[in-house]
């Protein structure tokens, strides 16, 4: 199985900054990676799919980058409505697994 | 527009199944695979499995194999999940989830295990 890392656990900024937040893949997944952003109680909303590609919806400070088993996203200019913890997903290949998460909390 | 709705919340006994459904609008759910995700209070997401709809295909994290079971019922444009031998650790909100990505989720439905 294809393990996921995701790092910091937790970050904590605030409001305007620019915040990166990373995911490792234990091998190559190619770009087949999503990123995915949650809050309290609500289910996942997907950000970036296949690595840099931006779901139609979700604003434009939010980014993806990266290939193989390296793998960031970056939110240029961090919103209120930014604070919450997102997941990485990796679909390369069965099973599916996701990273632990990365909590953005304010600071 | 998308949506998926998902049955209510459930309480079960240990050793129990429950059964979720997963019931799609807005698109043809023969179009798309379904994934099941779930999260224990506190916790992170976990992958189940998936169910390609057009021809049933499923493929099971290694993990619930031998518990779990999806379906599809392409006339009423439904998913289900069910997992069998429940136990207090399957306590957790169960999400299905449309296509290779997840792009559309349902609101999640809640399993309690408890005796």
């Amino acid at each position: 199985d294809i393990q996921m890392t995701q790092s910091p656990s937790t970050l904590s900024a605030s409001v305007g900054d620019r915040v990166t937040l990373t995911c490792r893949a234990s091998q190559s997944i190619s770009s087949w990676l999503a990123w995915y952003q949650q809050k309290p109680g609500k289910a996942p909303k997907v950000l970036i799919f296949q690595a840099s590609s931006l779901q139609s919806g979700v604003p434009s400070r939010f980014s993806g980058s990266g290939s193989g088993t390296d793998f960031t996203l970056t939110i240029s200019s961090l919103q209120p409505d930014d604070f919450a913890t997102y997941y990485c997903l990796q679909y390369s290949s069965y099973p599916r697994t996701f990273g632990p998460g990365t909590k953005v909390e304010i600071k | 527009q998308v949506q998926l709705v998902q049955s209510g919340a459930e309480v079960k006994k240990p050793g129990a199944s429950v059964k979720v459904s997963c019931k799609a609008s807005g698109y043809t759910l023969s179009s798309y695979g379904v994934s099941w995700v779930r999260q224990a209070p506190g916790r992170g997401l976990e992958w189940m499995g998936w169910i390609s709809a057009n021809n049933a295909n499923t493929n099971y994290a290694q993990n619930f194999r031998g518990r779990v079971t999806m379906t599809t019922d392409t006339s009423t444009s439904t998913a289900y999940m069910e997992l069998g031998s429940l136990r207090s650790d399957d306590t957790a909100v169960y999400y299905c989830a449309r296509g290779t990505y997840n792009d559309f989720w349902g609101q999640g439905t809640l399993v309690t295990v408890s005796s």
